[in-house]
């Protein structure tokens, strides 16, 4: 079965440094998300990606936070510098539109620990 | 605003015992709704969604859940539970004319105690 697909699985980092995350969707998915999940809380989206187009940024810090998907394939999201807050488990998922109903998939996560 | 509640962050039961997590969700416009499941250390897998079909959804491993319009709930049960079903379990609702991002609940810690 088709995965999302995403590295590095843990990250540590130190605060003020800069970190990456990559992810590659289910092949010919056209919408491609970001979450962020904090320990003890349900994810929530960071941005979405119709295709390399961003349809929703709204909650991402735009300060430090950077996200794109140059292709419309894979995507990487960018944090720098990074803060302590920012620990926390990066969620990549991807689904074939951008349609309520449609079912989200999603892959292992990137754990961030930002000491 | 279209949000979702998940009554009780932990929940324990017996081996064999029925399953019965709660999720409640606000929404103007028709809502679809989601269970997710998380093991520790993993993303999320998809148990069932409702999506204006049967109001009795059945996923896997034997989950169920019921859209019930005049409670605005959708809680998922299973009749008899196993130690496996120990696992973090999420509601979420989109809503159409959205983009079909999720809106997720808290989660609820299920336990299962042998």
């Amino acid at each position: 079965e088709a995965e999302v697909a995403q590295s590095p699985r843990y990250k540590i980092t130190e605060k003020s440094q800069a970190v990456a995350f990559w992810c590659d969707p289910i092949s010919g998915h056209a919408t491609l998300y970001w979450y962020r999940q904090i320990l003890g809380q349900g994810p929530e989206l960071l941005v979405q990606f119709q295709d390399e187009s961003v349809v929703d940024d709204s909650q991402l810090p735009k300060d430090r936070f950077s996200a794109e998907r140059l292709k419309g394939v894979d995507s990487t999201l960018k944090i720098q510098p990074a803060e302590l807050g920012d620990s926390a488990m990066y969620l990549c998922a991807s689904s074939l539109e951008p349609s309520p109903g449609n079912t989200i998939y999603f892959g292992e996560g990137s754990w961030l620990t930002v000491v | 605003a279209q949000s979702v509640t998940q009554l009780g962050s932990h929940v324990s039961v017996s081996e064999g015992a029925l399953v019965l997590l709660r999720c409640n969700y606000s929404s103007s416009v028709p809502p679809y709704l989601f269970w997710y499941v998380q093991y520790p250390n993993q993303g999320l897998q998809l148990l069932l969604k409702y999506t204006s079909a049967a109001t009795l959804v059945k996923g896997i491993n034997g989950f169920e859940a019921e859209f019930k319009k005049s409670e605005t709930s959708f809680h998922l049960t299973k009749p008899s539970a196993h130690m496996s079903d120990a696992a973090e379990y999420f509601c979420a609702v989109s809503y159409g004319g959205s983009q079909g991002n999720l809106i997720f609940g808290k989660g609820t810690k299920l336990s299962v105690k042998p």
